[in-house]
């Protein structure tokens, strides 16, 4: 099964709003990593967290890292259309380079 | 920097048609390779690693003799489809990494249509 869970799958917002979706996984992890995809394409790496931070940030990208609840959030600032996309988040675990992806959410900006 | 190029993007073939996809890193050395397919409005899911000059290493349930991968040199690994029948139609993703404890990046995917 899966590693993470994302929350909530589908999410659709005016432009301009924030967007926050949520990622909650299983076991320890060493690395935790958020994508985007956009429809047909391959996927980009947005912003890389690790265990011991708790708080990352990157131009309008926030993230956050509960590794007690084990959980993390990908908060987008001032949304812009360009933003519609899947979101994935990805876990590795020390000592295993294989990532584990989240089921995504999918977000839609209205303009 | 760090780009990830698939080759080719797109392919349509006949059933039994072997089908081969690379996968180049082009500004910077792979020395781990990873091939994912991914079902629509599904996440992906992770088929093998494989290292440059060693054999791949793949997932539970993927057939080894039917994803044929190859990591000849630290810029290029190649998955080849081998006697692709309908069910393998998909959309597989490769992606590269320079070393452990660094990102994935990832090409944009090869979406394979057999018929």
């Amino acid at each position: 099964s899966q590693q993470g869970e994302e929350d909530p799958q589908a999410l659709s917002i005016q432009e301009g709003e924030n967007a926050t979706m949520n990622c909650s996984y299983k076991t320890s992890i060493n690395n935790l990593q958020w994508y985007r995809q956009n429809s047909g394409r391959g996927l980009v790496h947005l912003i890389l967290i690790r265990s011991n931070e708790r708080e990352k940030h990157s131009g309008r990208l926030r993230v956050t890292l509960d590794t007690s609840k084990k959980s993390s959030s990908l908060l987008i600032t001032a949304s812009r259309a360009a933003d519609t996309a899947s979101y994935f988040c990805a876990t590795d675990a020390f000592g295993n380079e294989k990532l584990t992806f989240g089921t995504g959410t999918r977000l839609t900006i209205i303009p | 920097g760090a780009v990830v190029s698939q080759h080719p993007s797109w392919v349509i073939c006949k059933s039994g048609t072997s089908v081969k996809i690379e996968c180049r890193s082009l500004d910077f050395q792979a020395t781990t390779m990873f091939w994912y397919r991914q079902f629509p409005k599904q996440s992906l899911m992770l088929m093998a690693t494989s290292n440059e000059g060693s054999k791949a290493t793949y997932e539970q349930g993927v057939e080894k003799d039917k994803f044929l991968i190859n990591h000849a040199s630290l810029t290029l690994s190649t998955l080849t489809v081998t006697s692709a029948h309908p069910e393998d139609s998909s959309f597989y993703i490769c992606s590269a990494r320079s070393w452990a404890d660094q990102p994935q990046h990832f090409g944009d995917g090869t979406r394979l249509s057999i018929l």
